[in-house]
This record gives structure tokens, C-alpha cells and sequence, in this order.
């Protein structure tokens, strides 16, 4: 069985700014794969940025980076340069190795990116 | 490529109604998933399929029904609403069979479903 727990509910930042999403996790499998989802107004789930268990290497994506903390259950997001799009709900998820893919979501953070 | 797309997009019932909503994916997943969006709860999963003919049961299955008789389809089958059925509905597809986009889900745009 996997959790997923994200514990802010709700984070703000200014415009050009940096800001991180805290996600901690729990799961009985030793290959796993851990993702962050952006939700918009418009309802569309996005993929943000994926981890794979086994490697070591923080997942960067342009603006988008994690810090993956394996023994201690902590997959971070950090947005830097914020911008007004990146306004949206953000979920954490993780899906065992061995579990066809099943997300399990994390409660899901609201970003609000002020001008 | 359409990708994931789900009709209808909302829905009002009333309680007791039955109601399918159709998930079809143009992508050759085999995999295929339904969860519902709840505030403060995330996406949880309903049902999900590994292959055209099987189903199983996700986290939350009580008064849901699922059937994927086609690779690309798979519908969610509502027999009697209920108020506590009230929610957003997503379907998502994932392709099992290795490469870069390996066990990413790819979601549809989600349905809006109001239980009176």
C-alpha cells in the first residue's frame, strides 16, 4: 500500500520568485516511481515532472526541479521563476513498480502566483 | 491525437438514476483507469483495466460498475446515484510496455457529475 501526504494546502509567491511544494510518502515497494501533477482552472491534469525510485538524480524540468530524499520519503517540488500560468492545484502521486501503474494522490497543494 | 476524451463532460442526476460515462483513448494503452476528484482528498481510484476484457478494483469501487469490451474504451457505469456520488471524474491511460513515457498516465478532461 502507498500514501501520499502533502502538507500545505495552500502556498503563495510572487512573480519571478521561488517556491516549493512539500510531499512526503510511504510504500512497501523498493521500485516505485513518484510524479508531480499541475491541475489549471481548466480541470486538465498536467505532468509536471517524474522520479524514478532508483536513480539517484534529482528530475529537473526547465524551471521545475525535486529533491528526492529516498530514505527519509520526501519527493519536494521547487518552481523557480515563478509565472502567472504556474497558478494552479499541484498534486503529488507515486505508483508502485509492481501496481500497473496506480497513482496514489497526494491531497493536493493550491499555488497562487501573484503579480 | 485526441489523446484521453470522456463524454459527458458534466452531468446532473437525481438520485436513484443510472448514468455511463464513456473514457477513450486513441494511444494503444492497454492500461486504462477511472478515479474520482473529491475537495481535500485528491484523486482516488475507482476501477482500472490491463487489458481489453479485465477490470479490477481500485481504492474506492462501491456503486460503480466498469466494463472494457474494446482496447481503446472504458466505461463507468453508475446503476443507482447517489448524493455521495457527486463529483469530478477523471479516465487516464498509461502504455506498460517500456520507453521514456513508461507508467506516465495520460488523463482526459475530466467529467462533472452532480448527484441531486
Amino acid at each position: 500500500a502507498q500514501t501520499v501526504t502533502q502538507s500545505q494546502p495552500e502556498m503563495s509567491v510572487q512573480e519571478a520568485e521561488t517556491v516549493t511544494l512539500s510531499c512526503t510518502y510511504d510504500t512497501s515497494e523498493n521500485n516505485y516511481y513518484l510524479f508531480w501533477y499541475k491541475q489549471p482552472p481548466s480541470r486538465q491534469m498536467i505532468l509536471v515532472i517524474r522520479q524514478e525510485a532508483y536513480k539517484q538524480q534529482n528530475a529537473t524540468e526547465n524551471r521545475f526541479s525535486v529533491n528526492f530524499q529516498k530514505a527519509a520519503k520526501s519527493f519536494s517540488l521547487k518552481i523557480s521563476d515563478s509565472q502567472l500560468g504556474d497558478t494552479a492545484m499541484y498534486f503529488c502521486s507515486s505508483a508502485g513498480g509492481t501496481s500497473y501503474g496506480k497513482l496514489t494522490f497526494g491531497q493536493g497543494t493550491i499555488l497562487t502566483v501573484h503579480p | 491525437n485526441a489523446g484521453v476524451t470522456q463524454t459527458p463532460k458534466f452531468r446532473v442526476l437525481k438520485t436513484g438514476q443510472s448514468m455511463t460515462l464513456l473514457c477513450a483513448q486513441d494511444m494503444n494503452h492497454e492500461y486504462m483507469y477511472w478515479y474520482r476528484q473529491d475537495p481535500g482528498m485528491g484523486l482516488r481510484l475507482i476501477h482500472y483495466s490491463v487489458g481489453e476484457g479485465t477490470t479490477a478494483k481500485g481504492e474506492v469501487p462501491d456503486g460503480y460498475n466498469v466494463s472494457r469490451l474494446k482496447k481503446q474504451n472504458f466505461l463507468l457505469g453508475l446503476e443507482s446515484a447517489a448524493p455521495s456520488q457527486t463529483s469530478v471524474y477523471f479516465c487516464a491511460s498509461s502504455d506498460p510496455t517500456g520507453g521514456v513515457r513508461y507508467n506516465e498516465q495520460f488523463f482526459g478532461p475530466g467529467t462533472r457529475l452532480t448527484v441531486l
